[in-house]
Formats: C-alpha cells, structure tokens, sequence
C-alpha cells in the first residue's frame, strides 16, 4: 500500500473561506478517500472517489482526482470554526483495503 | 451504523506493567481489524491487521511479542501492550471494515496510553 502526502501541511483561515488541501501519490490506485481527525479523536471518513471518477461532492465538500497527475483534492466550502481538524487523505491501489496515512493537514478555521 | 468503539479512552500506567486495549465494532461484525498508533502531530502508523480466529500480521518493525494482538470473535479485538515503557506512549487507534468488500474504514475514538 501507499500512502499520499498531504500538501499544506498547515492551513488557517477565517470562517466563511473556503479551505483546499491537496494529496498526491506516487503510483495508480483504484480509489482514494479522504478522512478527518479531530484533536484526540479517532479518524471520520469523509469520502471516497473511484480512480474513474474526475469530481465528488458530499454536502461542503468537493473532491477532484486527476490520476493523470496522480493528485486529489478537497476542497471545504464556507468553513466553520467547527472544521478544524486534520484532513489525511489515502490512496488505496491493487487489492489492498488498508488505508496508510501522511502526516495530513492542519486545518484551523477562526471563529 | 458502522461505530467501532474503544476501551478505555485513556489509561495512565507504570512502567514495567501491561495494558489491556479493546476495540469493538458495535453494529457490525468484522473479521479483520487494524490497529495503529499515533505520536503527537504525526501521522497514522499502521501497527498490525487483527484476524478472527487467527494469528494477527504485523507490520515491519513492530514487536509481536510487545503489542499482543487477539481477535477473539468478530466483534472484539484486543491489543496488550506488554512491559510498558514510557517510549511506548502513545494514541492507539483501530479500524475495522464493514463485511462485502467495502473499502470504507470506520475508526475507533483512539485510547491515550500514558507510561509513566
């Protein structure tokens, strides 16, 4: 398995901004999910795209995968105090079904 | 649907002592779980795959006869860590999947384990 490397690795903004974390990768993969950890806490899956899928929406959330870049995004609109968390993303490739994490981002969002 | 719980949350040991900790998928049975551990601002390391009714498979450089893992049924897994040193302070996490192939992982809330 591998895993992505998250880019930045910190982020701040103010509440109402939208926040966009980048994932790349180094070789194909079938899907590649995005999840949250809060401070302490365990991880939240977010979402998960298909390598045939280009674009994936849940509620504020937009994730775009270019496999041709082998790269993804997340994109959280409007953020909230509420959002402040570590985003990790996880490229799953082959037949392994074991997520493997980066270092993630911070994400702060300031009230 | 899908909550993995852990116990206990947080336990503070003394050095030299063995540590009980427990996972749980509470709406779903699962036959294979994961453990990892976390330092303060890392990532997830993956520790080991816990397999009902078999032996669990553990990463490289993990210490099988340090962090013992038994799955005992397709609810629970445990992991011990034995002889606890203070370097083994860490946040444990598990995961488990959904049975079907899904590759969704649902994780527990992690357990603080403090060696003093």
């Amino acid at each position: 398995s591998q895993q992505g490397e998250e880019d930045p690795q910190a982020l701040s903004i103010q509440e109402g901004e939208n926040a966009t974390m980048n994932c790349s990768y180094k070789t194909s993969i079938n899907n590649l999910q995005w999840y949250r950890q809060n401070s302490g806490r365990g991880l939240v899956h977010l979402i998960l795209i298909r390598s045939n899928e280009r674009e994936k929406h849940s509620g504020r959330l937009r994730v775009t995968l270019d496999t041709s870049k082998k790269s993804s995004s997340l994109l959280i609109t409007a953020s909230r105090a509420a959002d402040t968390a570590s985003y990790f993303c996880a490229p799953l490739s082959g037949g392994s079904y074991i997520p493997t994490f980066g270092r993630g981002t911070s994400l702060i969002v300031h009230p | 649907g899908a909550v993995v719980s852990q116990h206990p949350s947080w336990v503070i040991c003394k050095s030299g002592t063995s540590v009980k900790i427990e996972c749980r998928s509470l709406d779903f049975q699962a036959t294979t779980m994961f453990w990892y551990r976390q330092f303060p601002k890392q990532s997830l390391m993956l520790m080991a795959t816990s397999n009902e009714g078999s032996k669990a498979t553990y990463e490289q450089g993990v210490e099988k006869d340090k962090f013992l893992i038994n799955h005992a049924s397709l609810t629970l897994s445990t992991l011990t860590v034995t002889s606890a040193h203070p370097e083994d302070s860490s946040f444990y996490i598990c995961s488990a999947r959904l049975p079907g192939g899904t590759d969704t992982q649902y994780f527990g809330p992690g357990t603080r384990l403090t060696v003093l």
